[in-house]
């Protein structure tokens, strides 16, 4: 069983246009959160939810919006896709907000046309 | 602003012998440092940790220097085989700021056979 799991795995759309990634654990962790990595590799911390509630929101455009319906689910709805939106989106959990050890998901590469 | 940063996009050894990947953290206030492996298409996997109190850790094949005078971390795998090729990313937490990691550049490992 796959421990953090995320969907879709491949994402192309227009500009414009709106769309959702699913992520889910089943590992039982308290903490869960949405990193992006650019074409440079670079990864940056969106959001993270600890028990379902907001605990780090960086400097992301609201048209980003996260949701948790639960612990085990972190979904991610982007408004107005932008060509600079494009990258690997990667869902990742802990079993605390302290501990520097994240379970990753494989990724979501969103590609915006 | 403050970064952590990596002296080498791309480091190639041979099988069998010792990889040494460098970190330089720029962040005084942080407290604990990471580790992580990416494998191409997959989300990056936790390899080790160290707390600023230590300056040594020591993980299967792994191990983990910190050097808070020069504000340097390196990683040095042992022995290394084909499966480490990978792109490993540093990590460090500044205190106070509980599950917000912020990641280095990368470093490319390709182990030649």
């Amino acid at each position: 069983d796959t421990a953090v799991s995320q969907t879709p795995k491949y994402l192309v759309t227009q500009m414009g246009n709106d769309k959702s990634i699913k992520c889910e654990q089943n590992l039982g962790h308290d903490t869960m959160y949405w990193y992006k990595q650019d074409s440079k590799k670079f990864l940056k911390i969106m959001f993270s939810y600890n028990n379902k509630e907001l605990i780090i929101n960086e400097t992301v455009p609201n048209r980003f919006s996260p949701k948790s319906p639960d612990k085990a689910h972190l979904n991610l709805h982007i408004n107005s896709l932008e060509l600079g939106d494009s990258a690997v989106y990667f869902c990742a959990s802990s079993p605390t907000p302290v501990t520097g050890e994240l379970f990753f998901g494989e990724g979501s590469r969103l590609t915006v046309l | 602003g403050e970064s952590v940063g990596l002296h080498l996009p791309t480091l190639s050894v041979q099988e069998g012998d010792n990889s040494i990947i460098n970190c330089a953290y720029s962040n005084s206030a942080s407290d604990y440092f990471i580790w992580y492996k990416q494998e191409s298409g997959k989300g990056p996997q936790f390899i080790i940790d160290i707390r600023s109190n230590m300056d040594k850790r020591q993980g299967q094949r792994v191990t983990v220097l910190l050097n808070k005078t020069v504000k340097h971390l390196s990683l040095q795998i042992a022995a290394t085989q084909p499966g480490d090729s990978a792109v490993y990313f540093c990590a460090e937490r500044p205190t106070g700021t509980a599950s917000k990691l912020t990641f280095g550049t990368g470093t490319r490992l390709q182990v030649t056979l």
